[in-house]
C-alpha cells in the first residue's frame, strides 16, 4: 500500500514549456486534491476532484488544467509554465464520507 | 483577509515544556478542523481533527475548538525536539471539498 504517489520529485522547467504532473493512490478515495505551497501563502487548492469525471476550479486554478484519468490517477498540467509557477505541488486524496486528506511526497517545480 | 489565519512564528520552546499554537478562522460555514505537522522538505501529515466544540486529547496533543471565537488551538506536551517542525492548521465546510489552509507556524523545540 503505497498511498499518495507523486512523480516527477522534481522538475526544472524554461518559461513557455508544458508538462504533466502526475498522482496516482491505492486507497480507493474518490476525492483527490491539488494544491501548491508557497512561501508564506500556506497551501492553496488549484483544482480538486469529488469522484471519477469531475473536476472543480480551487483557490488559484489560473495557468492548470486538469484530468481525472480513473478513480486512481488524477493530473496536472501546465501547458505554458511561467515562473510565478514555481512552486512546490502537492497531490491529496481523501476517503469517502471523511474530510481528512492523506498528502503525497510533492513536486518541486523550477520555472526559469 | 485569507481564511485561516496562523501566527507564522517561529515559535520556540524549552524541551519538555507545553507548546501552544493558535489558530482563527473567518468562515462560519467551517465545520471541520485539522492540524498538520510537517517537517522541512516533506509532505504535511495529518496529525489532530476536531469537529466540535471543546477539547480533544491524543497523547501528548490536545486540539482546543472554540466556534463561537472562531478559534482551534493545538497544544503539544512535554514537547521534543523532534515535534520541531512547521504546523499547518486547516478547515473544511461540511462537503469537505474546499480545505483552506493557513501559512503555518514554526515551532523549535530546544533540548
Amino acid at each position: 500500500n503505497a498511498g499518495v504517489t507523486q512523480t516527477p520529485k522534481f522538475q526544472v522547467l524554461k518559461t513557455g514549456q508544458s508538462m504533466t504532473l502526475q498522482c496516482a493512490q491505492d486507497m480507493n478515495h474518490n476525492s483527490m486534491y491539488w494544491y501548491r505551497q508557497d512561501p508564506g501563502m500556506g497551501l492553496r487548492l488549484i483544482y480538486y476532484s469529488a469522484s471519477e469525471g469531475t473536476t472543480d476550479k480551487g483557490e488559484v486554478p489560473n495557468g492548470y488544467n486538469v484530468s481525472r484519468l480513473n478513480k486512481r490517477e488524477f493530473s496536472l498540467r501546465l501547458e505554458s509554465a511561467a515562473p510565478s509557477q514555481t512552486s512546490v505541488y502537492f497531490c491529496a486524496s481523501r476517503p469517502e464520507g471523511s474530510p481528512e486528506q492523506y498528502f503525497g511526497p510533492g513536486t518541486r517545480l523550477t520555472v526559469t | 483577509q485569507k481564511e485561516v489565519e496562523q501566527n507564522s512564528g517561529p515559535l520556540s520552546v524549552p524541551e519538555g515544556a507545553i507548546a501552544s499554537l493558535n489558530c482563527t478562522y473567518s468562515d462560519r460555514v467551517s465545520q471541520s478542523f485539522f492540524w498538520y505537522r510537517q517537517y522541512s522538505g516533506k509532505s504535511p501529515e495529518l496529525i489532530m481533527s476536531i469537529y466540535s466544540n471543546g477539547d480533544k486529547e491524543d497523547g501528548r496533543f490536545t486540539a482546543q475548538l472554540n466556534k463561537a471565537s472562531q478559534y482551534v488551538s493545538l497544544l503539544i506536551r512535554d514537547s521534543q525536539p523532534s515535534d520541531s517542525a512547521t504546523y499547518l492548521c486547516a478547515s473544511t465546510p461540511n462537503t469537505g471539498n474546499q480545505f483552506y489552509f493557513g501559512t503555518g507556524t514554526s515551532l523549535t523545540v530546544i533540548p
